[in-house]
């Protein structure tokens, strides 16, 4: 079952480009809601998370964009650079069980100079 | 390196075989994750410990695998009987608080496992 639903699979932008990847979920006692980023041999690493409370948040290129309502989240990377190239993986969590993260299955974006 | 350590790397074994890996968190973080990533999706939750006390193992995790944290510090994670379908590679993650808005889960570089 999963519970979170990542898209598209694959993504590719040229340079400069904007990247978008969408996140749905079903679970609605979800509250934590971070991306990571990986490289290949590599394990994730955190890039920005954000909480159910707030509808946006921006870290430099990046922004995660909130909808409660339609329990979607998804990330913008501004300016897409080819070091930006990489699989991305929105994940979730629920409030009392925030150390079992559910991931997506992964996007793997990749920058074209 | 101050990050979450993986040995090893790298293991290729034979199927019926056991295996185990070990995961050296960062120091004086008391809570420790196994996920298990297959090839093409996300790393799916294994198991965690807060110290040394294994407090959820995910139905994943058959009677075939076990995790150990002896003095809260490293841990393993040790499959018997290994099949091929336990090829896939294993991450550790290390965190000093529950995870938060406020706290983030630091991943190894994981082991990746291949049965044959």
């Amino acid at each position: 079952q999963q519970q979170v639903k990542q898209s598209p699979q694959s993504l590719i932008v040229q340079k400069g480009g904007i990247s978008i990847i969408n996140c749905a979920y079903e679970n609605t006692a979800f509250d934590y809601f971070p991306w990571y980023q990986q490289f290949p041999g590599k394990g994730p690493a955190l890039l920005i998370a954000i909480r159910p409370d707030v509808s946006e948040k921006k870290e430099g290129r990046f922004t995660i964009s909130f909808n409660k309502s339609a329990k979607q989240f998804s990330l913008h990377i501004m300016d897409s650079q080819p070091g930006d190239s990489a699989t991305y993986f929105c994940a979730a969590s629920i409030r009392g069980s925030n150390y079992k993260l559910t991931f997506g299955k992964g996007t793997l974006l990749t920058v074209n100079p | 390196d101050t990050g979450v350590s993986q040995d090893p790397r790298h293991k290729i074994t034979k199927r019926g075989q056991n295996v185990t890996f070990r995961c050296d968190p960062i120091s004086e973080h008391n809570r420790l994750y196994w996920y298990r990533q297959t090839l093409g999706q996300g790393p799916e939750f294994l198991t965690y410990f807060q110290n040394e006390a294994q407090l959820e193992k995910s139905r994943l995790l058959s009677d075939r695998f076990s995790a150990e944290r002896p003095k809260g510090s490293f841990s393993t994670l040790e499959i018997q009987r290994t099949e091929q379908g336990d090829s896939a590679m294993y991450l550790c993650a290390s965190s000093l608080l529950e995870l938060s808005f406020n706290t983030e889960a630091f991943f190894g570089q994981g082991t990746r496992l291949t049965v044959v």
